[in-house]
């Protein structure tokens, strides 16, 4: 069965320094994967999302996420972080019909 | 485009009562979905339509959980003689048929149920 493990509940970075959040996950075949953002009061909006070729995808706010097929890992990074990043981020996987949702990273960003 | 809507963002009931959610998709987008997303958790899909075809309702929740695309524009969620267990918030998106450029779900804002 398809699932998504983020191993982090909660991360804080200072503004200006790089993240990582991190992001597993299980699936029979060549996974359709996502990181979705989720601010207080908002709907998720998507940041990227990977479905073939190039493993290192990009994405909107300058984020981007490596696929990496042998450690079943789809990680978002971004090499400096602002202060309005601060928000949950939440790794899925799956078909359309069918994403499963990791339980989220919440981002907590130091000034 | 004003994005996908949802009504009302806020909704307390007393436990047994019927409650109903409402879904205005994006207006060009044929697929519709819902979720439940708990405290702590992802979103967890619960039921999808393909214009007013409702193609997987295994996973809704129990059969207190109903949901509705009549025109095929927007959609009800139905939650009858609610428990406190379902509290939560009730997310709605929608996408174009997958497969075609920009496909990817668009999310509303949620709605928050309370059952007290």
């Amino acid at each position: 069965a398809q699932s998504v493990t983020q191993p982090d509940i909660h991360i804080t970075v200072s503004e200006g320094a790089s993240l990582e959040l991190r992001c597993n996950y299980s699936y029979g075949a060549t996974p359709y994967l996502f990181w979705y953002v989720q601010s207080p009061g908002q709907g998720l909006q998507l940041l990227l999302k990977y479905f073939s070729g190039d493993t290192l995808v990009q994405g909107i706010k300058g984020f981007e996420a490596e696929f990496k097929r042998s450690q079943s890992s789809f990680n978002l990074r971004k090499p400096s972080v602002h202060w309005s990043d601060a928000a949950e981020y939440f790794c899925a996987v799956g078909a359309p019909d069918d994403m499963r949702f990791g339980a989220g990273t919440r981002l907590t960003v130091k000034p | 485009d004003t994005g996908v809507s949802q009504d009302p963002r806020h909704k307390i009931t007393k436990r047994g009562q019927n409650v109903t959610f409402r879904c205005d998709p994006i207006s060009e987008h044929n697929r519709l979905y819902w979720y439940r997303q708990t405290l702590g958790q992802g979103p967890e899909f619960l039921t999808y339509f393909q214009n007013e075809a409702q193609l997987e309702k295994s996973r809704l929740l129990s059969d207190r959980f109903s949901a509705e695309r009549p025109k095929g524009s927007f959609s009800t969620l139905e939650i009858q003689r609610t428990e406190q267990g379902d509290s939560a918030m009730y997310l709605c998106a929608s996408s174009l048929t997958p497969g075609q450029i920009g496909d990817e779900q668009y999310f509303g804002p949620g709605t928050r149920l309370t059952v007290t």
